[in-house]
């Protein structure tokens, strides 16, 4: 089963607007990442943010983390229409194995 | 798609046949990765690797089987057991689950 779970998960917005996403997860995890996946695509690294860690950047993007909620959420500032593509969480820890459990994904569009 | 290759991009097999996806990775990280991605489901595990010669079940091993005789590869065996093997494919390697997963670019499988 997965433990992330994206909402919404289907955006449509105009270019040069923000998207923003978010995922719940239901045990406690070491960290949460983010990943995006153009379509028929393999998944490209975003971020990572540990549990220990509120808030992250890394160029337009900017993540959060909730663990009291668990519950993280990404935005995209000032999209591009390179930007469409599907969003996907992955947490850690889930079985206490070492593996990631994937969410169902966030498809955005951006339109020009 | 960084140092890890999938191959074929696409394959077709008949109903009843056997056939396997190759991984390779030259980013000389200890773990790799299976997993299956259907439509609006995301990516679900199938099975995964620490270490060479060993691996272990993700959530839907039923049907498919792999081997890690190298560090550097990870081929997924498709078995005629599989129920519904037509899906998406992706392959990845990690230095471990706390850390970044690099994708491959995928195998479209079609069986009829």
């Amino acid at each position: 089963s997965q433990q992330g779970e994206e909402d919404p998960q289907a955006l449509s917005i105009q270019e040069g607007e923000n998207a923003t996403m978010n995922c719940s997860y239901k045990t406690s995890i070491n960290n949460l990442q983010w990943y995006r996946q153009n379509s028929g695509r393999g998944l490209v690294h975003l971020i990572l943010i540990r549990s220990n860690e509120r808030e992250k950047h890394s160029g337009r993007l900017r993540v959060t983390l909730d663990t009291s909620k668990k519950s993280s959420s990404l935005l995209i500032t000032a999209s591009r229409a390179a930007d469409t593509a599907s969003y996907f969480c992955a947490t850690d820890n889930f079985y206490g194995n070492n593996r990631l459990a994937f969410g169902k994904g966030n498809q955005v569009v951006v339109i020009p | 798609d960084g140092g890890i290759t999938q191959s074929p991009k696409y394959l077709f097999r008949k109903e009843g046949q056997n056939v396997t996806l190759s991984c390779e990775q030259n980013l000389n990280h200890d773990a790799m990765y299976w997993y299956r991605q259907d439509p609006g489901q995301g990516l679900r595990l199938i099975y995964y690797s620490q270490i060479v010669n060993d691996f272990q079940k993700g959530d839907i091993a039923e049907g498919y089987s792999v081997s890690r005789e190298k560090k550097e590869s990870f081929p997924l065996t498709v078995t005629s057991a599989q129920k519904n093997p037509t899906a998406f494919y992706l392959c990845a390697s990690g230095a471990g689950v706390s850390y970044e997963q690099y994708f491959g670019p995928g195998t479209r499988l079609t069986v009829t």
